[in-house]
Order: C-alpha cells, then sequence, then structure tokens
C-alpha cells in the first residue's frame, strides 16, 4: 500500500470544526482513503472512506483533493469524546494475494480543549 | 456496533506456556484478522482468514499460529510465550476484503513476565 504523511498532532477546541490533513502523493488509481481513530483503551473504529469524490456520513465528511495526493478528515463540531488518534490508510480496491491487512501508521493525536 | 468479543481481555501469563485467545463474531463476516499493537509500531497483521479453514500468514507471524475451525470464531495461539509478544492483541473482522471497513474488538491485553 501507498505511503501516507499525517502530523503527529493537533489541538483543536469543543465545539469547534476540525480539519485533519493527510498526503499520499504516491497514490494510486484504484487506491481508497479510509479513514479509522482510535480511542484510548480501544480498538480502531472505522470511520469514513472514499475514492474520488468528497464523501460524508454522520461521523465526519472527508474531502478529496482533486489530484488525489491529499484528503482531509472534517469534524463538524468536535466533542471531547473525538479526542483520539486518527489513521488515514490507503487500500487498493483490488489488492489480491498476500496479507491484506490494514497499514497503520503512527496518525494524528487530536486533542480537544474544553 | 460490529458484534465481535475478545477474550479473555487481560491475561498474565510467564515465559514458555502456552495461551490462546479467542475472537468471536456474531455477525457472519467471511474475513478474520489477528493484529497486535506495541508502543512505537502501531497497528501490525499477524494473521488473517478468509474462511473457515482458509488462514494466511502477515507481517509479523513468527512464533504465532491461527484456527479457525467456524465462521464465528478465530483463535489466536502463541505456542510457547516469549516476553517481546507482551502486546495488546486486537482482533478485526469484515464482510469482504478490499475496499470494507474493518471493524475491531476491544483488544486482549497479554502480558508475559
Amino acid at each position: 500500500d501507498a505511503k501516507t504523511t499525517q502530523p503527529n498532532s493537533m489541538e483543536s477546541n469543543e465545539e469547534e470544526p476540525v480539519h485533519l490533513p493527510c498526503n499520499h502523493s504516491t497514490i494510486s488509481g484504484t487506491d481508497y482513503i479510509h479513514w479509522y481513530r482510535q480511542l484510548p483503551s480501544q480498538g480502531p473504529e472505522y470511520v469514513i472512506h472514499g475514492l474520488t469524490s468528497n464523501v460524508n456520513n454522520r461521523m465526519a465528511s472527508l474531502a478529496i483533493a482533486e489530484d488525489r495526493k491529499s484528503s482531509t478528515l472534517i469534524l463538524h463540531r468536535a466533542t471531547l469524546r473525538d479526542a483520539a488518534v486518527y489513521y488515514c490508510i490507503l487500500r487498493d480496491a483490488y489488492s489480491g494475494g498476500g496479507a491484506d491487512g490494514l497499514t497503520f501508521g503512527k496518525g494524528t493525536h487530536l486533542i480537544i480543549q474544553p | 456496533d460490529a458484534g465481535i468479543t475478545q477474550s479473555p481481555r487481560h491475561k498474565v501469563t510467564e515465559t514458555g506456556t502456552p495461551v490462546t485467545l479467542r475472537c468471536h463474531q456474531t455477525e457472519n463476516h467471511r474475513y478474520m484478522y489477528w493484529y497486535r499493537q506495541d508502543p512505537g509500531h502501531g497497528l501490525r497483521l499477524i494473521h488473517y482468514s478468509y474462511g473457515v479453514k482458509d488462514t494466511d500468514k502477515g507481517e509479523v507471524s513468527d512464533g504465532y499460529s491461527v484456527s479457525r475451525s467456524k465462521t464465528e470464531d478465530f483463535l489466536l495461539t502463541l505456542e510457547s510465550a516469549t516476553s517481546s509478544q507482551t502486546s495488546v492483541y486486537f482482533c478485526a473482522i469484515s464482510e469482504t476484503r478490499s475496499n470494507q471497513p474493518q471493524h475491531f474488538g476491544d483488544g486482549t491485553r497479554l502480558s508475559i513476565l
């Protein structure tokens, strides 16, 4: 899977929007962009994924750059419960053979101030 | 929340003893995965399964074996535990392999003294 680059940490205030960036300059045409988050002492939790178009769900929005070399996870109104490590992961839609797990980097540690 | 149960949630054991961790799902998903998470390494894939009796190795499979005799259960065994296998172990499931989310259990914290 292609590599992603995320800031080590970000800080935001409660009830404000949060924009978490991810760079993936070597993304291939069949790579989907997935976001997971991991709250303290819990397993990772799926947030959202997309290929080319922006995506929205009940948890967040995903904005994908036109050249697909970067993306942004948007939390529209952060709460204290959103404090977690956020992982941006590329996943080939046609991955075949070999190990097929997710490749987690170090992610972005999001701190929410009350 | 996806129906995934890992057991035990915590275990302390001694070097050289066998250890089996269990992952049980109620979603009837075909794919199941075992990861370990260590400080400074993130999550790494140990083994995965793509059906009953069908398993394959991941990135860090040495010292681990797995079995899947039923769709709902995926067992991870440390034949002879070593201190380097002290870690938090996560099970995950997914409905299909590519491009579908994986759903994770709450983890098993394993300490080997």
